[in-house]
């Protein structure tokens, strides 16, 4: 089966440092979407983008986070000044279209840990 | 508000014996509903989804779930565990016509023992 491949796995920064997740979604699929999940939580949907813009974002997605498909091939979170409420593992996930019956892959994650 | 419910932080069953997970879901218009499982230091995969027809419907590695409207619940299920089922299960709703953004409830780890 087609897989979401994301890197790094881990990733420590300290607090006000930028971080930048990558992500490189299935060949064929034309939506992105990032997610995060902190310790103990639920998944929690960040972002979504198509056609190289934001199509939604949620409250959490604010003006420190930024998202990018520089090459057609990578798409990249990027975390402009870290927190310690940063700390947790992020998601990238993408689907082919629209329909009911398209599904949604995910990549296995990036822990991020901001000291 | 769309939400997504999953009362029971942890479910144990002994191997062989049937397991149920439970969910209900919160959302305006007709729900698509989904279940994905973790397992550790692996990304969310897909189970199984309802989107429409047939209240049952069946997934990957034996599990099913039973879509109840009047109840708003979509419980997972399996005949018979198998330790190796051991892993966290999250229940999701995708609200019609958005895409691939999934609210997700909190999780529930099903620990199988032999």
């Amino acid at each position: 089966e087609p897989e979401v491949t994301q890197t790094p796995s881990h990733q420590v920064t300290q607090m006000g440092q930028e971080v930048i997740l990558r992500c490189v979604p299935i060949s064929n699929h034309l939506y992105f979407y990032w997610y995060r999940q902190i310790l103990g939580q639920k998944v929690e949907f960040l972002v979504s983008f198509y056609n190289n813009e934001i199509s939604e974002k949620s409250e959490i997605f604010d003006d420190q986070f930024s998202v990018e498909r520089p090459d057609g091939s990578n798409f990249t979170l990027k975390i402009r000044s870290t927190k310690l409420e940063d700390s947790a593992m992020y998601f990238c996930a993408s689907i082919r279209g629209r329909t009911p019956e398209e599904k949604l892959f995910f990549g296995s994650g990036t822990q991020l840990s901001v000291l | 508000a769309q939400s997504v419910a999953q009362p029971e932080d942890q479910v144990n069953v002994a191997e062989g014996n049937p397991l149920t997970v439970k969910c209900t879901y919160s959302v305006s218009g007709n729900p698509y509903l989904f279940w994905y499982v973790q397992y550790p230091n692996r990304g969310l995969q897909f189970l199984l989804k309802y989107i429409t027809g047939d209240n049952l419907v069946k997934g990957s590695y034996g599990f099913e779930a039973e879509f109840n409207k009047s109840q708003t619940s979509f419980h997972l299920k399996k005949p018979s565990a198998l330790v190796s089922d051991s892993a966290l299960y999250f229940c999701a709703v995708r609200p019609a016509r958005q895409g691939g953004k999934l609210i997700f409830g909190q999780g529930t780890e099903l620990s199988v023992k032999p």
